[in-house]
């Protein structure tokens, strides 16, 4: 595709809810990033995928985290019983090449998740 | 710790002055560094990319040198324009990661630019 795209872009949740956040990287991308980027701070790494593996979680900031590249193209982040401190926004990134390690990340537009 | 720390954190300059923004970093061992630009509600946009070999790269009216040795990088906006009015993100890709991989990137909380018609 053009760019990452990342669906839904807003997501109102009451709490204890599970959400479910997709990211569509841009094709052909074998490496694929989480951030969680909260107001009028930095993003902050939550997790990477290469193809299907995910190779490194350790940014999850809790077991009600979980995500998953099964096909290793499309992700879904999912949160668990949804707290207000997980307001945030989710940012998905990919990058090419088989490691990832000297390429651009091109991110998406991320969704904005508020937990009420 | 490996932290990026981007100063000043606001910056409002009239239309047409050169300016400079800063980032740091506590670990001179780096792959490479980035500088991204987000505008309110969007994604981030990657402006430029400096390899750990590197010393400068440029794109148009933007300059981003690094200094390893020092653990700082700037970003050079010349002619600034009305339109460069975004936050700044800085980001660092380590050559060590004591928490995890080294693929992901540690980012600093951005400077927010104004530009001033």
């Amino acid at each position: 595709g053009a760019g990452v795209s990342q669906s839904p872009r807003y997501k109102v949740a009451k709490r204890g809810q599970d959400v479910a956040l997709r990211c569509d990287p841009i094709s052909g991308h074998v490496s694929l990033f989480w951030y969680q980027q909260a107001l009028g701070q930095g993003p902050e790494f939550l997790t990477y995928f290469q193809n299907e593996a995910q190779l490194d979680k350790s940014g999850l900031p809790s077991d009600r985290f979980f995500a998953e590249r099964p096909e290793g193209s499309v992700s879904t982040l999912k949160i668990q019983r949804t707290q207000q401190e997980d307001s945030a926004v989710y940012l998905c990134a990919s990058s090419g090449g088989t490691s990832g390690l000297a390429d651009t990340q091109y991110f998406g537009p991320g969704t904005r998740l508020t937990v009420l | 710790k490996q932290e990026v720390t981007q100063i000043p954190a606001a910056l409002s300059v009239p239309e047409g002055e050169n300016l400079v923004l800063n980032c740091s970093f506590t670990d001179s061992a780096i792959y490479n560094l980035q500088w991204f630009r987000q505008d309110p509600g969007k994604g981030l946009t990657s402006l430029l990319l400096i390899q750990s070999s590197q010393r400068e790269q440029t794109s148009g009216r933007l300059n981003a040198s690094l200094d390893k040795s020092s653990g700082r990088s700037t970003l050079y906006i010349a002619a600034s324009q009305p339109g460069d009015s975004a936050t700044y993100l800085c980001a660092v890709r380590w050559l060590f990661n004591s928490g995890g991989s080294n693929y992901k990137l540690t980012f600093g909380k951005g400077t927010l630019l104004t530009v001033n018609p």
